[in-house]
């Protein structure tokens, strides 16, 4: 089966740095996106990764390895505005469309403490 | 340039009842999603479009039908609503792939329907 999982929730203080990991076991692989999505408001892209090794995108890194079936997420210099929820994404070729539909985990809500 | 957008923004139906969600696109997408977020549940895929005058069955997509007739519309029906369907609604576009793979979806802002 398809599954994806990430944690529930975490919470961390403002100026540290965060890690948010995602596990996935999916039919395919066709590349793993990262969203980060505010209460109430819709998902917005953060990040994309379909090779192993990191993407630095100024305060927001994503890591991926495909043979362990892993990635993370990691933000630097927290911020109170990153308080959101981050929701990790399998893009599975077997699951439909061109290039293949997106499998969401459940999100993991991060609080930013003071 | 809106992006995409969604109307209704808030709904309140009784069990039963009829209707339509409206999703818009500017920006020339060939494809594009409706997907339902529950507490808990994270996005599913209800269905989803890759063209104009297609349309294909996601992960849930019980109780809903859906039309693409224009490029930049696709609509969201729900012929007899229930209250399991009362959950957050996103419609989201993207680009055909081409040579790359790193097109990502855009949301729209989502609509909230409350079915009594």
């Amino acid at each position: 089966g398809q599954n994806i999982d990430q944690p529930t929730e975490m919470t961390a203080t403002e100026g540290a740095i965060v890690q948010i990991n995602c596990t996935y076991q999916t039919s395919g692989f066709n590349g793993l996106f990262w969203y980060q999505q505010h209460a109430g408001e819709a998902p917005t892209f953060l990040s994309y990764n379909v090779l192993d090794g990191l993407e630095e995108k100024g305060r927001f890194s994503s890591f991926l390895s495909r043979s362990k079936g892993y990635s993370y997420l990691l933000l630097k210099e927290l911020q109170m505005k990153d308080s959101a929820s981050y929701l990790c994404a399998v893009r599975d070729p077997n699951y439909g469309g061109s290039q293949g539909n997106l499998i969401f985990g459940k999100g993991t809500k991060l609080s930013v403490k003071p | 340039n809106a992006g995409v957008t969604q109307t209704p923004k808030f709904r309140v139906l009784k069990t039963g009842q009829s209707m339509t969600l409206l999703c818009a696109q500017d920006m020339n997408h060939e494809y594009m999603y409706w997907y339902r977020q529950d507490p808990g549940m994270g996005l599913r895929l209800i269905h989803y479009s890759v063209g104009e005058g297609t349309t294909a069955k996601g992960e849930v997509p019980d109780g809903y039908n859906v039309s693409r007739l224009k490029k930049q519309n696709f609509l969201l029906g729900l012929e007899s609503a229930a209250p399991s369907q009362t959950s957050v609604y996103f419609c989201a576009s993207s680009a055909e792939a081409g040579g790359s793979f790193q097109e990502t979806q855009y949301f729209g802002p989502g609509t909230r329907l409350l079915v009594l």
